[in-house]
């Protein structure tokens, strides 16, 4: 079955420490992976996704496929990185449907 | 240059009661989603549209649950004799998207349901 996974629902980071933000999915095909931000009292929008293989907001992701996973990674957290993040996978349907992961409430201390 | 819009932003229903949310997609946008976003889950998939197409509605939990998008812009969920786990934010998203093209969606603001 089609999953995403994330196993931190809630991380915290000192502001300049490194961040990673696991996301691990379950898929028979070929996966094309994204990550979505909410920050507070905005609406979900795309952060990036895997096939631009772009660095956006310093955050960068690498689709790992021999370990399922798809990481958010930023060297330098800053305090404007506070925010949730949904990994999300689409699945390769008639329609670019979407399922997403739960979610990780990422809090960077200043 | 409008984004996706919702509403009402807000609403409070007494459990039975029915209720109807409104989407106004991005102008142009082909697709249309609905998802259900629990307390502390992440979107959960409801319904899909193609124009005025709905090619998917798997992701809807129950026959109370109805959506509609009759010319292919605005799209209307409803849900009647609302139960307590109806409690949720129900998101809208738009695309460009057709068949199988990856974009990106675009969401709404969300509407936070209660029923009380």
């Amino acid at each position: 079955a089609q999953r995403v996974t994330q196993p931190e629902k809630l991380l915290s980071v000192f502001k300049g420490a490194p961040v990673e933000l696991k996301c691990n999915y379950s898929y028979s095909g070929s996966p094309e992976l994204f990550w979505y931000v909410q920050y507070s009292r905005q609406r979900l929008q795309l952060l990036l996704r895997h096939i631009s293989r772009e660095s956006i907001k310093g955050f960068t992701a690498d689709l790992n496929k021999g370990e399922t996973s798809f990481h958010l990674k930023k060297p330098f957290a800053q305090e404007e990185d506070s925010a949730m993040y949904y990994c999300a996978l689409l699945l390769k349907t008639s329609y670019d449907k979407v399922i997403f992961g739960p979610g990780t409430s990422l809090s960077v201390i200043p | 240059g409008a984004g996706v819009s919702q509403s009402p932003r807000y609403k409070v229903a007494k459990r039975g009661q029915d209720v109807a949310l409104r989407c106004d997609p991005i102008s142009g946008h082909v697709s249309l989603f609905w998802y259900q976003q629990a307390l502390g889950q992440g979107p959960e998939f409801l319904t899909y549209f193609q124009n005025e197409a709905q090619l998917d509605k798997s992701g809807l939990p129950s026959d109370r649950f109805f959506a509609e998008r009759p010319e292919g812009s605005v799209s209307t969920l409803k849900i009647q004799r609302t139960q307590q786990e109806d409690s949720a934010v129900y998101l809208c998203a738009s695309s460009l998207a057709g068949l199988a093209i990856t974009y990106e969606q675009y969401f709404g603001p969300g509407t936070r349901l209660t029923v009380t």
